[in-house]
């Protein structure tokens, strides 16, 4: 498609439970990228991929976070244990191959926990 | 890391007159500078970049400046409109072959409100 489409829009969970977010890249990027934004519009960088493979994970809160981008799949970020601070937007942004490419933004997912 | 100011946090300007956003960056090897505007309830959408071996770009009413010995990098936009309200994040990273991948590190945010 010609968008980054995530679902789904909103998520409501109760502190401890499950969380799993999902992300379908524009078709022939090769990139995707996590980014959680908080409150105060403040955007924190999760996890990128190079296609099934985790490029860079700093940011990842690694106890409770994971991610995932399978072949023929969308890519998904789960939570486990969620906690009250977890309630944020999560984005996924997809970008192609090449230099200083653009990356487009999916339309979020709002989480938040109870 | 790198690690990247904005200011102001926000904004008011007539219809009509310009309006001016201001980022800073601290690392150096940083050379792909966007700048995204994201609306209520949507996500960033990509308004204008430039590259480190570029000064100043300008695309219609849209401006983007840059200084790389001050690390500067600012966004201009000229005869406002009301549909030009919204949040504007600048942001930065290692653009180029070797860093196709490399994660957007972006300001806080500038809330600009055009009134009529």
């Amino acid at each position: 498609g010609e968008e980054v489409a995530q679902t789904p829009k909103h998520l409501v969970r109760g502190e401890g439970q499950k969380a799993k977010l999902y992300c379908a890249p524009i078709k022939g990027h090769s990139y995707v990228f996590w980014y959680q934004q908080v409150l105060k519009n403040e955007f924190k960088f999760l996890i990128s991929f190079q296609n099934e493979n985790v490029f860079d994970e700093t940011g990842m809160p690694k106890e409770r976070f994971s991610a995932k981008c399978l072949p023929n799949s969308p890519c998904s970020l789960e939570i486990q244990a969620t906690k009250l601070e977890d309630s944020a937007v999560y984005f996924c942004a997809s970008k192609q191959r090449g230099e200083y490419t653009e990356a487009f933004f999916g339309q979020g997912t709002r989480l938040t926990v109870v | 890391g790198e690690n990247v100011e904005q200011h102001p946090s926000t904004l008011s300007v007539q219809e009509g007159d310009s309006a001016v956003i201001k980022c800073t960056y601290s690392d150096s090897a940083s050379n792909y500078f966007p700048w995204y505007k994201q609306e209520l309830g949507k996500g960033p959408q990509l308004i204008i970049d430039i590259r480190s071996n570029v000064g100043e770009k300008k695309d219609q009413r849209i401006a983007v400046t840059l200084n790389k010995t001050a690390k500067h990098f600012s966004l201009h936009i000229t005869e406002t409109q009301p549909e030009d309200s919204a949040v504007y994040f600048c942001a930065a990273s290692k653009g180029g072959r070797t860093g196709t991948a490399s994660k957007l590190t972006f300001g806080t945010g500038t809330r600009l409100q055009v009134t009529l």
